[in-house]
């Protein structure tokens, strides 16, 4: 069974910095790779995903994925408190089937 | 463009008691979901259905846990005799064929005491 992986837990940044956050999962045929936004009381809304390795850039955000470390990353350039979520990673193992992790909690501080 | 639809939004029950979630997808998409999110933890998938028929409910957590969906559209999810262990948000989704992004309503929150 897929293992999903989140690094930081929780994370804070200051209004208009860059926020990092990481994840590695264990299943190298994992189809794309799904990141997810969650607000408190709301469901789990798609962000971006990626299938090929390198990167995809989609306006303030940009991911990473390296196959053969099993390791995906997200970047929110220009980080705004609207932004403070939690953000969960999401591989689809083929047919839509989404495993998620434990999510990082993002605070944008103003 | 209506999204998922889930019902109630809250549910407190005393252990040993039965509840039931419904579901109503978006139009047209042929997939549904159910997950199960703990507080502080990313969801699990339940069970999902293609149409009417059931692909995967090899993670529904005991038979005390039963999902429908009869006519390919809406969904029951229900729990016979809830424990405190299921206290947690249920989350149902659903996708459209061929396009792999899956959208979720907003959830049933479930406490038992």
């Amino acid at each position: 069974q897929e293992k999903v992986q989140q690094s930081p837990e929780s994370l804070i940044v200051p209004e208009g910095a860059m926020s990092s956050l990481n994840c590695t999962f264990s299943n190298s045929a994992s189809q794309s790779i799904w990141w997810y936004q969650q607000h408190p009381g709301k469901g789990p809304e798609a962000l971006i995903s990626i299938f090929s390795n390198g990167n995809k850039k989609e306006g303030r955000l940009t991911v990473y994925l390296n196959r053969a470390s099993l390791h995906v990353s997200l970047h929110i350039r220009d980080s705004q408190p609207s932004d403070s979520a939690v953000y969960l990673c999401a591989p689809d193992s083929g047919y839509n089937k989404l495993t998620f992790g434990k999510g990082t909690v993002l605070l944008v501080s103003p | 463009e209506a999204g998922v639809t889930q019902s109630p939004r809250y549910a407190v029950l005393q252990e040993g008691q039965a509840v039931s979630f419904w579901c109503d997808p978006i139009s047209g998409h042929d997939t549904l979901y159910w997950y199960q999110q703990p507080r502080d933890q990313g969801p699990q998938l339940l069970v999902y259905f293609r149409d009417e028929a059931v692909i995967d409910n090899s993670q529904l957590p005991s038979d005390r846990f039963s999902a429908v969906r009869p006519k390919g559209t809406n969904s029951t999810l229900k729990i016979q005799s809830a424990k405190q262990g299921d206290t947690a948000t249920y989350l149902c989704a659903s996708s459209f064929p061929g396009n792999t992004e899956v959208f979720f309503g907003k959830g049933t929150r479930l406490t038992v005491v």
